[in-house]
């Protein structure tokens, strides 16, 4: 069975330091991941995806995520954080049966508070 | 405004009553879920749905019901509430490469 795993469940960054965000996954295929934003008392918003192609991918707000097969690790950074980037952040993957319309397994979530 | 709306916003309720969340997507998607949100847990799958007059159990389904007579709507029944099940419940619609969701129900049971 899929699984993810995010280890970190709260994190404090200053502003304008960098981020990086781990999540471990466990799938005997070829995982499809996604990371995730949520602020507060809202719904979660897709921050980038990976299907396939390049080790690293480019989101939305500056973030970016590398999987690593070899560590099965998918993590989320950011080189220069800001104020309203504090929220709750989760990882997620997906078996891709349906190329995307699979049930999603997301892993406990980091919550990231940004200090001045 | 398109896009995926749960109502209430806001529930609470007794130990023992039925009570029923709804969903509507405007965007026609096949694929709905869903999800409740617990301290601990993240994101947990109670049930999706496939097309209308298609469900299945995901990982919670205990003390559920849904049903998805319209593509747009997909509400979800707690037939008997316990104070279990006083989570977040977040409603999803997937489009094949992306998931949107709604802005969640939080629902208290006393």
């Amino acid at each position: 069975a899929q699984s993810v795993t995010q280890p970190d469940i709260h994190i404090t960054v200053s502003e304008g330091a960098s981020l990086e965000l781990r999540c471990n996954y466990s799938y005997g295929a070829t995982p499809y991941l996604f990371w995730y934003v949520q602020s507060p008392g809202q719904g979660l918003q897709l921050l980038l995806k990976y299907f396939s192609g390049d080790t690293l991918v480019q989101g939305i707000k500056g973030f970016e995520a590398e999987i690593k097969r070899s560590q099965s690790s998918f993590n989320l950074r950011k080189p220069s954080v800001h104020w309203s980037d504090a929220a709750e952040y989760f990882c997620a993957v997906g078996s891709g049966a349906n190329f995307g319309n699979e049930k999603l397994t997301f892993g406990t979530g980091t919550r990231l508070t940004i200090i001045p | 405004d398109a896009g995926i709306t749960q109502s209430p916003r806001y529930k609470i309720t007794e130990t023992g009553r039925q009570v029923t969340l709804m969903c509507h997507q405007t965007w026609s998607h096949s694929y709905m879920f869903w999800y409740r949100q617990d301290l601990g847990h993240g994101l947990r799958l109670i049930y999706y749905s496939a097309a209308a007059d298609i469900t299945d159990k995901g990982e919670v389904p205990d003390g559920y019901v849904v049903s998805r007579s319209k593509t747009e709507n997909f509400p979800l029944t707690l037939e008997s509430a316990t104070r279990s099940q006083t989570s977040v419940y977040f409603c999803a619609s997937n489009t094949g490469a992306e998931a949107f969701f709604g802005q969640g129900t939080r629902l208290t049971v006393v």
